[in-house]
């Protein structure tokens, strides 16, 4: 079975630290991953996503993402928290469509990322 | 601004009201999706439309009616909702459904069943 788990339900970082939010996968094939963030009371956002080539991918506002084949891991990243960064997040995960299955994307269950100032 | 607009962005109904939420795209996608947000649950996908044709049902019941007239609308018909059904519905768009592209989210449209 596809699915996509986000282990943190709540992350809290300083204004200035880097953050983490983790995403691991487990899909059959090779997947297309994707973050999205959430601002309250707002539909979700595209921040990045991996394809395939470099496994490092930039975003918006200075996110970043490294995709790791072996561990299965797809965790954002920004070397330097800010208080707007404050959001939740999604990590998600798309398999090719191969004949007539389709090419669902799942969705993990959200990180909520708070920056203490 | 992602180029899908929902409307109304706020809804409140009776459990007997007949009400409707569109969705509209400017992208040109041809794949149309209903996903629905409730309060700490993970995003549930409810139906998803190709080119008009509806490809998925996430086992969604018949109180929910979608309808997807062309590729740039798609709406959910609302019918003798249930309080548990109070959630922020998204609707989305992509290329394709098989595409490496995101998916472009609306705004959603928070549903108050009273």
């Amino acid at each position: 079975a596809q699915s996509v788990a986000q282990p943190e339900d709540q992350v809290n970082v300083a204004e200035g630290n880097p953050l983490t939010v983790k995403c691991t996968y487990s899909v059959s094939g090779n997947p297309y991953l994707f973050w999205y963030v959430q601002y309250p009371n707002r539909g979700l956002q595209f921040l990045l996503k991996y394809i395939t080539g470099d496994n490092l991918v930039k975003g918006s506002y200075g996110f970043e993402a490294e995709f790791n084949k072996s561990q299965t891991s797809f965790h954002l990243k920004k070397p330097s928290a800010l208080v707007s960064d404050s959001a939740l997040y999604f990590c998600a995960v798309r398999v090719p469509a191969r004949g007539s299955t389709l090419g669902r994307l799942y969705f993990g269950r959200g990180t909520q990322l708070t920056v203490w100032p | 601004e992602t180029g899908v607009t929902q409307t109304p962005r706020h809804l409140v109904m009776g459990m007997t009201n007949k009400k409707s939420l569109k969705c509209e795209q400017h992208l040109g996608h041809n794949a149309m999706y209903w996903y629905k947000q409730s309060a700490k649950k993970p995003l549930e996908l409810m139906f998803v439309y190709n080119f008009k044709e509806q490809t998925e049902n996430n086992s969604v019941p018949s109180r929910f009616s979608p309808e997807c007239p062309n590729s740039s609308h798609l709406f959910l018909h609302l019918h003798t909702l249930q309080p548990e059904d109070s959630a922020l519905y998204l609707c989305a768009s992509s290329p394709t459904l098989t595409s490496s592209g995101e998916l472009f989210f609306g705004e959603g449209s928070r549903l108050t069943v009273l």
